[in-house]
């Protein structure tokens, strides 16, 4: 069974105190690793996708790496609007479409 | 930006009523998805639907819900005979189209509260 662990379960950072989120997984045939931005009430918005251990992407603040077991979520000198939760997940390829299967998430609070 | 549009955002109903949560997906499009959410807990995959037909489901997608697409726009979930557990965010999401390969792009979500 594919599983998806994220941690740590809440992070407080003061503002410009960068740190790291982490999401471990196992899953069979791994097509991709996706990050995800959550507002409270809203659907994920996408960030990230990680193909390949070694891949790295950066957006803004955020930069996302892959290894074979894990990937990390970096953050960089956060900012108040970067409070939320981030969820990541592994894609399988089932052979007619992509599944997506999400950690429980990593709830950011950047406080000033 | 083109963006998957669910409707509606909110939905109270009675335990055993029939419930149909609709999503417009993005137009060039060609695979779809729900998945929910339940309050404090992971984002669960319902299903995923292309060329007109289920191509896989999850446990929880029982007899109780179908999906349907019945115009070239629309993506439906339809629960039959609603239970108080099925209370949840449900998320429409769809992929496959010119941007990066496998990315799914959810909508806002339709909260479903059964009483």
């Amino acid at each position: 069974e594919d599983q998806v662990t994220q941690s740590p379960e809440a992070l407080r950072l003061q503002e410009g105190e960068s740190s790291s989120l982490n999401c471990s997984y196992t899953v069979s045939g791994l097509r991709g690793l996706f990050w995800y931005r959550q507002d409270p009430g809203k659907g994920p918005e996408f960030l990230f996708t990680l193909y390949s251990a070694g891949e790295e992407k950066e957006k803004e603040r955020l930069k996302a790496t892959l290894t074979k077991k894990e990937s990390f979520l970096h953050i960089t000198a956060p900012k108040p609007e970067d409070s939320a939760t981030y969820l990541c997940a592994v894609q399988v390829w089932t052979g007619t479409a992509s599944k997506l299967t999400f950690g429980t998430g990593t709830r950011l609070q950047v406080t000033l | 930006e083109p963006e998957v549009t669910q409707t509606p955002s909110h939905q109270v109903t009675q335990m055993g009523q029939e419930v149909i949560l609709r999503c417009v997906p993005i137009s060039n499009h060609l695979y779809f998805y729900w998945y929910r959410q339940i309050l404090g807990q992971k984002v669960e995959f319902l299903v995923s639907f292309y060329n007109n037909e289920i191509s896989e489901k999850s446990e929880i997608f029982d007899d109780q819900f179908s999906v349907e697409r019945p115009d070239g726009s629309n993506f439906t979930l339809k629960i039959r005979s609603t239970k108080l557990e099925d209370s949840a965010m449900y998320f429409c999401a769809s992929s496959g189209g010119t941007g990066v390969p496998g990315e799914l792009f959810f909508g806002e979500g339709s909260r479903l509260t059964v009483l």
